[in-house]
């Protein structure tokens, strides 16, 4: 079983849909988990993180955790053609075993139509 | 806004050659990673580096791979000895703080080709 698993689309939205993006782990041990948006051949681009389980909100964007399903999400609301890019969710460890490692999933291609 | 560069933004070496790889984090960062996207396959964690020490490497990252921080600004990746299979986007991230691993920011990468 992969560590972080994430559906590489690609998505195809119209302009101001809610788009759902989701990955799921195995590794009970990860506490914090992000987003990362990435436009082709750049450097991924930190969106959101979230500690634990619950949600986060900024902007249009909502980042949700569920530990106990080992899932995690993120919405777009209203979303716009630029939001077109690949997103990646990432996960690390907390604490005394963190060394910095980011396990990223195989990202997710979106592209929103005007 | 600080952002991490990275030089060159494309490297083209033949096998066998040694190349390094320069990257310039965020300057009050303390924390610093390498990490590899081969074309198509996810974003791969090489190595972390922290008070000039190692704090972890892959299993990717064997005996032909290095870093460096020379001084108090470039932090470098060095490949001693390139393969086919070593060419990939290479991205150099650093973070501000231990409690902030997870808030690594990203350089737009060095694409490096081995012919």
């Amino acid at each position: 079983q992969k560590e972080v698993e994430q559906d590489p689309g690609p998505l195809s939205v119209p302009e101001g849909a809610i788009v759902s993006l989701n990955c799921t782990y195995s590794n009970s041990a990860f506490q914090y988990f992000m987003w990362y948006r990435q436009y082709s051949r750049k450097g991924p681009e930190l969106l959101m993180y979230t500690y634990s389980s619950g949600n986060k909100e900024d902007g249009r964007f909502t980042a949700q955790v569920d530990k106990s399903s080992k899932y995690i999400s993120l919405f777009i609301r209203d979303s716009q053609p630029s939001d077109s890019a690949t997103y990646l969710c990432a996960m690390t460890f907390h604490g005394s075993s963190n060394t910095g490692k980011l396990i990223f999933g195989q990202g997710t291609t979106l592209q929103v139509k005007p | 806004e600080p952002e991490v560069t990275q030089t060159p933004s494309h490297q083209v070496t033949q096998m066998g050659q040694e190349v390094i790889l320069r990257c310039v984090p965020i300057s009050n960062h303390l924390y610093f990673y390498w990490y590899r996207q081969i074309l198509g396959q996810k974003v791969e964690f090489l190595v972390s580096f922290y008070n000039n020490e190692i704090s972890e490497k892959s299993e990717i990252f064997d005996d032909q791979f290095s870093v460096e921080r020379p001084d108090g600004s470039n932090f470098t990746l060095k490949i001693r000895s390139t393969k086919l299979e070593d060419s990939a986007m290479y991205f150099c991230a650093s973070s501000p703080a231990f409690s902030k691993h997870y808030e690594q920011y990203f350089g737009p990468g060095t694409r490096l080709t081995v012919t």
